[in-house]
Protein backbone atom coordinates (compact mmCIF):
# COMPACT_ATOMS: atom_id res chain seq x y z
CA UNK A 1 0.00 0.00 0.00
CA UNK A 2 1.50 3.02 -0.96
CA UNK A 3 -1.40 5.46 1.22
CA UNK A 4 -1.89 9.29 0.39
CA UNK A 5 0.58 10.08 -2.73
CA UNK A 6 1.14 13.76 -3.62
CA UNK A 7 1.84 15.17 -7.39
CA UNK A 8 3.97 17.27 -7.56
CA UNK A 9 6.34 17.24 -4.16
CA UNK A 10 7.33 20.89 -5.41
CA UNK A 11 6.40 23.50 -7.61
CA UNK A 12 7.07 27.22 -8.22
CA UNK A 13 4.56 29.13 -10.01
CA UNK A 14 4.14 32.91 -11.35
CA UNK A 15 2.04 34.77 -10.31
CA UNK A 16 -1.49 34.50 -12.08
CA UNK A 17 -0.35 30.99 -13.50
CA UNK A 18 -2.85 27.90 -13.12
CA UNK A 19 -2.09 24.25 -11.38
CA UNK A 20 -3.27 21.17 -10.30
CA UNK A 21 -2.24 18.95 -7.34
CA UNK A 22 -3.08 15.78 -7.57
CA UNK A 23 -3.46 13.19 -4.68
CA UNK A 24 -4.19 9.68 -4.79
CA UNK A 25 -5.15 6.90 -2.01
CA UNK A 26 -5.44 3.29 -2.28
CA UNK A 27 -7.27 2.87 0.81
CA UNK A 28 -9.97 3.12 -0.30
CA UNK A 29 -10.97 5.68 1.88
CA UNK A 30 -14.48 7.81 1.41
CA UNK A 31 -13.54 10.85 2.81
CA UNK A 32 -10.75 13.36 1.18
CA UNK A 33 -9.22 16.82 2.62
CA UNK A 34 -6.88 19.65 1.13
CA UNK A 35 -5.22 21.61 3.89
CA UNK A 36 -2.50 24.15 3.49
CA UNK A 37 0.54 24.82 6.18
CA UNK A 38 1.96 28.16 7.10
CA UNK A 39 4.13 29.02 9.83
CA UNK A 40 2.18 29.61 12.91
CA UNK A 41 -0.84 29.12 11.84
CA UNK A 42 -1.12 24.99 11.85
CA UNK A 43 -3.25 23.16 9.28
CA UNK A 44 -6.17 24.77 7.98
CA UNK A 45 -8.45 23.12 5.84
CA UNK A 46 -9.08 24.27 2.08
CA UNK A 47 -12.03 21.77 0.73
CA UNK A 48 -12.71 18.39 1.40
CA UNK A 49 -14.62 15.38 0.08
CA UNK A 50 -17.30 12.65 1.46
CA UNK A 51 -17.60 10.87 -1.78
CA UNK A 52 -17.04 10.53 -5.29
CA UNK A 53 -18.63 13.54 -6.99
CA UNK A 54 -19.25 15.41 -3.96
CA UNK A 55 -17.38 18.11 -2.62
CA UNK A 56 -17.40 20.97 0.20
CA UNK A 57 -15.99 23.90 1.20
CA UNK A 58 -13.51 24.33 4.05
CA UNK A 59 -12.41 27.12 5.97
CA UNK A 60 -10.01 29.10 3.65
CA UNK A 61 -11.37 28.10 -0.02
CA UNK A 62 -10.93 31.49 -1.63
CA UNK A 63 -8.44 31.05 -4.66
CA UNK A 64 -8.48 26.91 -4.56
CA UNK A 65 -11.18 24.44 -6.81
CA UNK A 66 -11.06 20.65 -6.41
CA UNK A 67 -12.87 18.03 -7.80
CA UNK A 68 -13.23 13.91 -6.81
CA UNK A 69 -14.11 12.19 -10.23
CA UNK A 70 -13.20 9.22 -9.37
CA UNK A 71 -12.97 7.84 -5.07
CA UNK A 72 -9.04 7.32 -5.09
CA UNK A 73 -8.29 10.44 -6.58
CA UNK A 74 -8.82 14.19 -4.81
CA UNK A 75 -7.61 17.40 -6.97
CA UNK A 76 -6.69 20.93 -6.54
CA UNK A 77 -6.81 23.58 -8.17
CA UNK A 78 -5.18 26.59 -8.24
CA UNK A 79 -6.39 28.87 -11.39
CA UNK A 80 -4.38 31.79 -11.34
CA UNK A 81 -2.09 32.16 -8.48
CA UNK A 82 -1.21 34.49 -6.05
CA UNK A 83 1.75 34.88 -3.57
CA UNK A 84 -0.31 34.45 -0.88
CA UNK A 85 -0.76 30.92 -1.86
CA UNK A 86 3.20 30.05 -1.28
CA UNK A 87 2.34 26.99 1.26
CA UNK A 88 2.98 23.28 1.96
CA UNK A 89 0.08 21.41 0.77
CA UNK A 90 -0.95 18.15 2.19
CA UNK A 91 -3.75 15.97 0.97
CA UNK A 92 -5.18 13.64 4.17
CA UNK A 93 -8.07 10.65 3.34
CA UNK A 94 -10.16 8.72 6.18
CA UNK A 95 -12.96 5.86 6.40
CA UNK A 96 -16.42 7.42 6.71
CA UNK A 97 -18.18 8.78 9.95
CA UNK A 98 -19.52 5.67 11.95
CA UNK A 99 -16.74 3.53 11.62
CA UNK A 100 -15.06 3.81 14.67
CA UNK A 101 -12.18 6.18 13.92
CA UNK A 102 -11.64 9.82 13.07
CA UNK A 103 -7.99 9.53 12.06
CA UNK A 104 -7.07 11.09 8.69
CA UNK A 105 -3.78 9.32 6.96
CA UNK A 106 -1.86 12.42 5.35
CA UNK A 107 0.35 12.51 2.16
CA UNK A 108 4.03 13.63 2.06
CA UNK A 109 2.89 17.71 1.33
CA UNK A 110 3.34 19.73 -1.82
CA UNK A 111 5.61 22.83 -1.40
CA UNK A 112 3.96 25.38 -3.79
CA UNK A 113 6.26 28.73 -3.93
CA UNK A 114 4.28 31.30 -6.32
CA UNK A 115 6.41 34.40 -7.25
CA UNK B 1 -11.90 32.27 16.06
CA UNK B 2 -9.74 29.61 17.22
CA UNK B 3 -11.57 26.65 18.41
CA UNK B 4 -8.27 24.28 19.44
CA UNK B 5 -5.51 26.71 21.05
CA UNK B 6 -1.46 25.12 21.30
CA UNK B 7 -0.25 27.90 23.31
CA UNK B 8 3.10 26.90 23.24
CA UNK B 9 5.09 27.86 20.45
CA UNK B 10 8.22 25.47 21.32
CA UNK B 11 9.54 23.74 24.20
CA UNK B 12 12.76 21.99 25.16
CA UNK B 13 13.56 19.27 27.10
CA UNK B 14 16.64 17.03 27.73
CA UNK B 15 16.14 13.16 27.04
CA UNK B 16 14.96 11.00 29.49
CA UNK B 17 12.97 13.77 30.90
CA UNK B 18 9.39 14.24 30.48
CA UNK B 19 7.84 16.12 27.52
CA UNK B 20 4.33 17.87 28.35
CA UNK B 21 2.61 19.48 25.22
CA UNK B 22 -0.99 20.96 25.66
CA UNK B 23 -3.54 21.86 24.09
CA UNK B 24 -6.83 24.28 24.82
CA UNK B 25 -10.60 24.14 23.20
CA UNK B 26 -13.45 26.30 23.38
CA UNK B 27 -16.11 24.05 21.36
CA UNK B 28 -18.00 22.36 24.05
CA UNK B 29 -19.27 20.10 21.16
CA UNK B 30 -16.13 18.12 20.61
CA UNK B 31 -16.03 14.89 21.90
CA UNK B 32 -12.63 13.13 20.11
CA UNK B 33 -9.66 14.55 20.28
CA UNK B 34 -6.39 13.31 18.45
CA UNK B 35 -2.21 14.15 18.42
CA UNK B 36 -0.40 14.13 15.05
CA UNK B 37 3.67 14.47 14.70
CA UNK B 38 5.06 15.92 12.13
CA UNK B 39 8.93 15.62 10.71
CA UNK B 40 10.14 18.37 8.53
CA UNK B 41 9.80 17.91 5.06
CA UNK B 42 6.76 15.01 5.46
CA UNK B 43 3.24 15.16 6.64
CA UNK B 44 1.51 14.57 9.98
CA UNK B 45 1.59 11.17 11.50
CA UNK B 46 -1.35 10.13 13.33
CA UNK B 47 0.01 9.30 17.33
CA UNK B 48 -2.65 9.01 19.92
CA UNK B 49 -6.26 9.92 20.59
CA UNK B 50 -8.90 10.19 22.92
CA UNK B 51 -12.93 10.31 23.45
CA UNK B 52 -14.58 11.92 25.89
CA UNK B 53 -15.67 9.17 27.17
CA UNK B 54 -12.07 8.48 28.79
CA UNK B 55 -9.77 10.79 30.69
CA UNK B 56 -6.60 9.24 29.89
CA UNK B 57 -5.61 6.92 26.93
CA UNK B 58 -1.90 5.46 26.76
CA UNK B 59 0.26 4.11 24.24
CA UNK B 60 3.83 3.26 25.31
CA UNK B 61 5.99 6.45 25.86
CA UNK B 62 2.88 8.73 24.82
CA UNK B 63 -0.20 9.62 27.50
CA UNK B 64 -2.53 11.81 26.62
CA UNK B 65 -5.03 13.80 29.56
CA UNK B 66 -8.42 14.96 28.56
CA UNK B 67 -9.45 17.25 31.29
CA UNK B 68 -13.44 18.13 29.64
CA UNK B 69 -14.52 20.75 32.81
CA UNK B 70 -11.67 22.84 31.97
CA UNK B 71 -11.50 22.39 28.04
CA UNK B 72 -7.82 21.14 27.74
CA UNK B 73 -5.64 17.89 27.30
CA UNK B 74 -2.49 17.67 27.24
CA UNK B 75 0.23 14.71 25.84
CA UNK B 76 2.90 13.38 28.20
CA UNK B 77 6.19 11.52 26.10
CA UNK B 78 7.78 9.87 29.25
CA UNK B 79 11.02 9.61 28.71
CA UNK B 80 11.57 11.92 25.96
CA UNK B 81 14.52 10.76 22.75
CA UNK B 82 16.20 12.99 20.36
CA UNK B 83 13.62 11.31 17.88
CA UNK B 84 10.62 12.95 19.44
CA UNK B 85 12.22 15.96 17.90
CA UNK B 86 9.11 17.25 15.81
CA UNK B 87 5.68 19.71 15.40
CA UNK B 88 3.14 18.32 17.61
CA UNK B 89 -0.32 18.99 16.47
CA UNK B 90 -3.80 18.69 18.34
CA UNK B 91 -6.67 18.05 16.39
CA UNK B 92 -10.11 17.97 17.83
CA UNK B 93 -13.79 16.33 16.08
CA UNK B 94 -17.29 16.31 17.18
CA UNK B 95 -19.54 13.48 16.66
CA UNK B 96 -21.36 13.60 13.11
CA UNK B 97 -18.63 16.29 12.48
CA UNK B 98 -16.72 15.18 9.31
CA UNK B 99 -13.82 17.55 9.76
CA UNK B 100 -10.83 17.41 12.63
CA UNK B 101 -9.90 21.51 13.52
CA UNK B 102 -6.24 21.70 13.97
CA UNK B 103 -4.26 23.49 16.90
CA UNK B 104 -1.26 25.90 15.36
CA UNK B 105 1.10 22.89 17.21
CA UNK B 106 4.40 22.72 19.46
CA UNK B 107 7.65 22.19 18.29
CA UNK B 108 9.30 19.98 20.68
CA UNK B 109 12.68 19.77 20.37
CA UNK B 110 14.69 17.28 22.66
CA UNK B 111 18.65 17.49 23.40
CA UNK B 112 20.47 14.37 23.89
Amino acid sequence: NAGVTQTPKFRVLKTGQSMTLLCAQDMNHEYMYWYRQDPGMGLRLIHYSVGEGTTAKGEVPDGYNVSRLKKQNFLLGLESAAPSQTSVYFCASRIPQGQGTYEQYFGPGTRLTVT
Amino acid sequence: DQQVKQNSPSLSVQEGRISILNCDYTNSMFDYFLWYKKYPAEGPTFLISISSIKDKNEDGRFTVFLNKSAKHLSLHIVPSQPGDSAVYFCAASATGFQKLVFGTGTRLLVSP
